[in-house]
């Protein structure tokens, strides 16, 4: 069974610190994302990686940035975390193609306070 | 212009109802289309996918895509509670990189 893990289902730090947000994938997938979920705004898209080192900007990289290392292994970190930041984070996988689905992970519901 | 509209409703229906959820897009590149559902405090699922037009059936599930029209639905016939859920559009390119491109989402409710 495909498995898509996120570090903490819920989290709260206060204005300015630095948080990481982990995902971890066990399917040996070539690409990983991140995207944030806000009421009425949908998904969207914040970095994405296709491989290990590379990343590219989403529709909203503005105030993130990401790290792989690993291949299974994909971070977001918010260098200065700020209340606008407030959101469901999610992860999601897939393999290298198109037309493949994206396998997402539980979302981790971040409170800046 | 949005490269994807989705009406983010929300809509509510009695069970046995058939649901219609729709979304549009702008972007002629788009090769794959795609449903997620997405239920409360989880992560989005794989729903349909299909990538040319014309309709795809999966039991109570119907995935219409109307590419001239730019127009893609989701039909639920007799809808359950089991159904209350947000239905999220998505599209590919046809990228390597496996990016997709969402709708808002619909957030649906089929009340008993």
């Amino acid at each position: 069974d495909v498995k898509v893990t996120q570090s903490s289902r819920y989290l709260v730090k206060r204005t300015g610190e630095k948080v990481f947000l982990e995902c971890v994938q066990d399917m040996d997938h070539e690409n990983m994302f991140w995207y944030r979920q806000d009421p009425g705004l949908g998904l969207r898209l914040i970095y994405f990686s296709y491989d290990v080192k590379m990343k590219e900007k989403g529709d909203i990289p503005e105030g993130y940035s990401v790290s792989r290392e690993k291949k299974e292994r994909f971070s977001l970190i918010l260098e200065s975390a700020s209340t606008n930041q407030t959101s469901m984070y999610l992860c999601a996988s897939t393999i290298s193609g198109s037309g493949n689905e994206q396998f997402f992970g539980p979302g981790t519901r971040l409170t800046v306070l | 212009q949005k490269e994807v509209e989705q009406d983010p409703g929300p809509l509510s229906v009695p069970e046995g109802a058939i649901v219609s959820l729709n979304c549009t897009y702008s972007n002629s590149a788009f090769q794959y289309f795609m449903w997620y559902r997405q239920y409360s405090r989880k992560g989005p699922e794989l729903l349909m996918y299909t990538y040319s037009s014309g309709n795809k059936e999966d039991g109570r599930f119907t995935a219409q895509v109307d590419k001239s029209s730019k127009y893609i639905s989701l039909f639920i016939r007799d809808s359950q509670p089991s159904d209350s859920a947000t239905y999220l559009c998505a599209f590919d390119r046809g990228s390597t990189l496996g990016r997709l491109y969402f709708g808002r989402g619909t957030q649906l409710t089929v009340w008993p």
